[in-house]
């Protein structure tokens, strides 16, 4: 589904280590993003991206990094994971879809617990 | 601070039935609206997208944007099992395409 890959599919780790998490897409869009997701609260931002090396926060960000040094590759980092960061972190892009329609298209996600 | 509310169910209804899922939203500025569904386990996929007052209709989804009135629904006739999923709105609002998502409406189609 347009290419978009993350990796890892799941994770354990330990509080205070830090982590990180990659995006990988195939067809060169500009847009990508970085989403949480938990229970009664939906989808929430925490970065995106508009361009190599162009990042912003989004509504959730602290306690989180973000990089993107290539087109294709967009990390999320979790400078020192606490136990409120286990989640299921998405990521997607924004891509034309029917005509000039954007929408965007997830990743599979990655189940992140922080013990 | 953009927000976006649903009902949060969960909603269910009969195989064959019309289902009704409703949004409304925060800020007047929102130009795209979306609606997606998830599958337990499974990420979010795009099923209708709206961006002028109205209704947009794609097989048996209907889509109907009211701006004046902030708000966005999602009709599904002639519901089926498979269609029981979570439903998500999405309002598009920033220069770089953020979507804010509601937290969702549970729906369940009974047989």
């Amino acid at each position: 589904d347009a290419g978009i890959t993350q990796s890892p599919r799941h994770k354990v780790t330990e509080t205070g280590t830090p982590v990180t998490l990659r995006c990988h897409q195939t067809e060169n869009h500009r847009y990508m993003y970085w989403y949480r997701q938990d229970p009664g609260h939906g989808l929430r931002l925490i970065h995106y991206s508009y361009g190599v090396k162009d990042t912003d926060k989004g509504e959730v960000s602290d306690g989180y990094s973000v990089s993107r040094s290539k087109t294709e590759d967009f990390l999320l980092t979790l400078e020192s994971a606490t136990s409120s960061q286990t989640s299921v972190y998405f990521c997607a892009i924004s891509a034309l879809m029917r005509a000039t329609n954007y929408g965007y298209t997830f990743g599979s996600g990655t189940r992140l617990t922080v013990v | 601070q953009k927000e976006v509310e649903q009902n949060s169910g969960p909603l269910s209804v009969p195989e064959g039935a019309i289902a009704s899922l409703n949004c409304t939203y925060s800020d007047r500025g929102s130009q795209s609206f979306f609606w997606y569904r998830q599958y337990s386990g499974k990420s979010p996929e795009l099923i209708m997208s709206i961006y002028s007052n109205g209704d947009k209709e794609d097989g048996r989804f209907t889509a109907q944007l009211n701006k004046a009135s902030q708000y966005v629904s999602l009709l599904i006739r002639d519901s089926q099992p498979s269609d029981s999923a979570t439903y998500l709105c999405a309002v598009s609002s920033g220069s770089a395409r953020q979507l804010t998502f509601g937290s969702g409406t549970q729906l369940t189609v009974l047989p």
